[in-house]
């Protein structure tokens, strides 16, 4: 299983941009980047997902770089209601090194 | 489009005694994931179905902890009996296909064991 790295808690500000880092030094060739997003009392969200270099959808930006080594989730102009805990994953398609989550990142958001 | 729905919210249990959980997948997702999460921890894969035939259920207690899709479609989570390490939410997820597609989850189900 392919071990993901994250800081355990972050705080910011309303409006400002944050960025969470996340480390997975042993990423394997046909590994996908998958970053979830969990409120109290639900199920985590699907937030972005990527295999290399940058993505963006109308919530986040994931930034690999070329070693892949490492991922940036990018959450611009955060709110309070960003407020919960994001998770990096890390898996391939086929199955053999499946999407495992860790302990995922505490992201606090203050006015 | 129906989200993932779980049954019951909330179920509070004696050790050594029985529950049982229910999960009805998003419509047309052929897999379904059942996993448990612990307080303060992130969700950790019980067991994956693919259709209605297991695909990965090495993290299971397979002791105490039982499962089963018929059909391929709803899916049951049972165990007995309980222990207070049980105490968790137990979240169903489904997904069109395994691995790296998107994981709609439930709301979930929390488990207390007294």
């Amino acid at each position: 299983l392919a071990k993901t790295t994250q800081p355990i808690s972050m705080d910011s500000y309303e409006g400002q941009e944050v960025n969470i880092t996340c480390s997975h030094n042993n990423i394997a060739t046909n590994d996908y980047i998958t970053w979830y997003q969990q409120f109290p009392s639900q199920g985590p969200r699907f937030i972005i997902q990527g295999y290399k270099t940058k993505v963006t959808n109308e919530v986040a930006s994931l930034f690999i770089p070329a070693d892949r080594k490492s991922s940036t989730l990018s959450l611009p102009r955060v709110s309070l209601s960003d407020t919960a805990v994001y998770y990096c994953l890390v898996g391939d398609t086929g199955g053999g090194n499946k999407l495992t989550f860790g302990t995922g990142t505490q992201l606090k958001v203050e006015l | 489009e129906a989200g993932v729905a779980q049954s019951p919210r909330y179920k509070i249990i004696e050790k050594r005694q029985s529950v049982a959980f229910w999960c009805n997948p998003i419509s047309g997702h052929a897999t379904l994931y059942w996993y448990q999460q612990i307080l303060g921890q992130g969700p950790k894969l019980l067991i994956q179905f693919q259709n209605n035939g297991v695909v990965d259920d090495s993290q299971l207690p397979k002791d105490r902890f039982s499962a089963e899709r018929l059909k391929g479609v709803d899916s049951t989570l049972k165990i007995q009996p309980a222990k207070l390490e049980d105490s968790a939410v137990y979240l169903c997820a489904s997904s069109y296909r395994p691995n790296t597609d998107t994981q709609y989850f439930g709301p979930g189900t929390r488990l207390t064991v007294l």
